[in-house]
């Protein structure tokens, strides 16, 4: 398909162990977006990649949080040593050129860490 | 610093019956605001945005919102609603190159 995949869909996870998370954006699309999304609450910005330019990071919340981009396509996510406060489902967006420009959003990976 | 508030966490509205949402934001400066919709199982969709240019803005599916600097608002409204409108709707406004989320608004559709 033409849009944002995400995998896996669901993760679940024990206490301490690490995860990863990918995100294949939409071919082309320059632009990278993670957010967290808690039960009950809006999606919080993580990180955001564009081009080749330094990412934006200043949404990680702890340095447990990691993001990699390869040039412009798959990122990867990495949570390192899990807490049960990092369940969550985890979305990713692509846009064509930057941040201007709208975000396509995929289905997200659901963590769960018990 | 940018946050966006969405007033009631759930709205039901009976099928063709005009719908509102609330989306208010804290802001100096006249911000980029977003509505996107996320369908069940689907992930985070364009409704409509606001750029700075028409302060009524128009979307798909029959909604618009209509930027009010004086009530710092951004409510989403459609005249009629339908069945398929149920979904979880959230206001959204862009600083930079970071967006703040609200937390959602669950629409149901009461035939």
């Amino acid at each position: 398909g033409a849009g944002v995949s995400q995998s896996p869909s669901n993760k679940v996870t024990e206490k301490g162990k690490d995860v990863e998370l990918r995100c294949d954006p939409i071919s082309g699309h320059t632009a990278l977006y993670w957010y967290r999304q808690r039960l009950g609450q809006g999606l919080e910005f993580l990180i955001y990649f564009q081009g080749n330019s330094a990412p934006d990071k200043s949404g990680l919340p702890s340095d447990r949080f990691s993001a990699e981009r390869t040039g412009e396509s798959v990122s990867t996510l990495t949570i390192q040593r899990t807490q049960q406060e990092d369940s969550a489902v985890y979305l990713c967006a692509s846009s064509l050129r930057g941040s201007s420009d709208t975000q396509y959003f995929g289905p997200g990976t659901r963590l769960t860490v018990l | 610093a940018q946050s966006v508030t969405q007033l009631g966490s759930h709205v039901s509205v009976s099928e063709g019956a005009l719908v509102l949402l609330r989306c208010n934001y804290s802001s100096s400066v006249p911000p980029y605001l977003f509505w996107y919709v996320q369908y069940p199982n689907q992930g985070l969709q364009l409704l409509l945005k606001y750029t700075s240019a028409a302060t009524l803005v128009k979307g798909i599916n029959g909604f618009e919102a209509e930027f009010k600097k004086s009530e710092t608002s951004f409510h989403l409204t459609k005249p009629s609603a339908h069945m398929s409108d149920a979904a979880e709707y959230f206001c959204a406004v862009r600083r930079g190159n970071q967006f703040y989320f609200g937390t959602g608004t669950s629409l149901t559709v009461i035939p």
